[in-house]
Parts: C-alpha cells; sequence; structure tokens
C-alpha cells in the first residue's frame, strides 16, 4: 500500500515570513509527484508535478523541490500572504488508471 | 482553462433516500473521472475512477451498489449514492483529467444524512 505523509499537520506563520513543509513518499518506482493547493471552499488547484530528481520548480512566491531517491518533497513558500492561507496537498500516482494517493494536507494560516 | 464544477455543493437528506452528485468538466473533454470522499482530518481517499462509456473501477471497500457512479460524457459523471444513512455524511469531490497527469478538481459537495 502506497503511503504518503505530509508534515506538518498545520502552520501558523505571520506576514512576510518564509515557511516550506514537507512530503514524504517511497522511493521506490517512482513517477511523479504533485502538488495543489486547496484553499477552503474552493476547489484544489494543481501547483507542481515534478518528475526528475533535484527537480526545482517555482511559480511566483512558491517554489518546490524533490528528491526521489531519498522520497521527499519540499514546498516552499517566500514571504507569506494572507492569500497564501489554504491547504497543500502532494499526492504521487497510484497505479495504472492514473489514479492519485494523496497526503493528508498541511494547513497554512498566515495571519496578516 | 480546464475549470470542473460540481453540483449540488451542499445536500441535506432524510435517512433511505438517494442523492445524485454531478460533476462537469465546463471546458475540456474529460476522459476520465474520479470521485474522492474526504472524512475530517483525514485525506482524501478515492472512492472510484470512471472512464467514458465504460464501468466504473471502485476502490477496495467501497461498495458499488451503495455508490452508483455512471459517466454517460466526456464531460458528465454523476455519483448516486444510494438509500444514504447518516454515516455516508461526507465531502464528496470529483475530479477529470483529459489523459494526462493533472487532475482538475470541482469544488466538492458536502452531503449531511439525517
Amino acid at each position: 500500500i502506497l503511503n504518503v505523509e505530509q508534515s506538518p499537520q498545520s502552520l501558523h506563520v505571520q506576514e512576510g515570513d518564509s515557511t516550506n513543509f514537507t512530503c514524504s513518499f517511497p522511493s521506490s518506482n517512482f513517477y511523479a509527484l504533485h502538488w495543489y493547493r486547496w484553499e477552503t471552499a474552493k476547489s484544489p488547484e494543481a501547483l507542481f508535478v515534478m518528475t526528475l530528481n533535484g527537480d526545482e520548480k517555482k511559480k511566483g512566491r512558491i517554489s518546490a523541490t524533490l528528491n526521489t531517491k531519498e522520497g521527499y518533497s519540499y514546498l516552499y513558500i517566500k514571504g507569506s500572504q494572507p492569500e497564501d492561507s489554504a491547504t497543500y496537498l502532494c499526492a504521487i500516482p497510484g497505479g495504472a488508471t492514473n489514479k492519485l494517493i494523496f497526503g493528508t494536507g498541511t494547513l497554512l494560516a498566515v495571519q496578516p | 482553462g480546464a475549470v470542473v464544477s460540481q453540483h449540488p455543493s451542499w445536500v441535506i437528506c432524510k435517512s433511505g433516500t438517494s442523492v445524485k452528485i454531478e460533476c462537469r468538466s465546463l471546458d475540456f473533454q474529460a476522459t476520465t473521472m474520479f470521485w474522492y470522499r474526504q472524512f475530517p482530518k483525514q485525506s482524501l481517499m478515492l472512492m472510484a475512477t470512471s472512464n467514458e462509456g465504460s464501468k466504473a473501477t471502485y476502490e477496495q471497500g467501497v461498495e458499488k451498489d451503495k455508490f452508483l457512479i455512471n459517466h454517460a460524457s466526456l464531460t458528465l459523471s454523476t455519483l448516486t449514492v444510494t438509500s444514504a444513512h447518516p454515516e455516508d455524511s461526507s465531502f464528496y469531490i470529483c475530479s477529470a483529467t483529459a489523459g494526462k497527469e493533472t487532475q482538475y478538481f470541482g469544488p466538492g459537495t458536502r452531503l449531511l444524512v439525517l
């Protein structure tokens, strides 16, 4: 059974702080890692799809790195803003049907 | 682009009734749609995968006669919770993909069964 773990479960930061959180996954048979942002009352939004070891992707103030050999990915947010408050989910493919196995997410709250 | 809608956004029903939830891809053709369920403080749990024109593939432990999935067109999939009971109260969310890896999610449906 594939297991995806995220830490911390929740995080409270002040506006302007930079922050990061972790997604851990099985390193064997790695194919891809997905990051999503899920704001309250909205649809989860795809942030990144990462496939190569050492990959680093960036979208505005958000960036992510990938280590497939040790089985983890970091998501960084530089200069957090209140609008960054959301649950950040990571997921890996779970089989031949393109299904995704999700972690429990990291809930980020950015206080003004 | 890649917008998925879900209707209704919330529903309250009496125990024993059936509830239908619709998932639509608004600006693309979805070859595959997924249905997830989320319990409080838990992850999104995949219930089933549906491909247009074929029977859905259910995950282990999900009753296919309880959760009927129909994917009649490339833009619409429905989930019907039959004979709903209070333990079916949950958050249901769908996603759609056009054959590539990224899944595009609807906003979800909160179901409360009294």
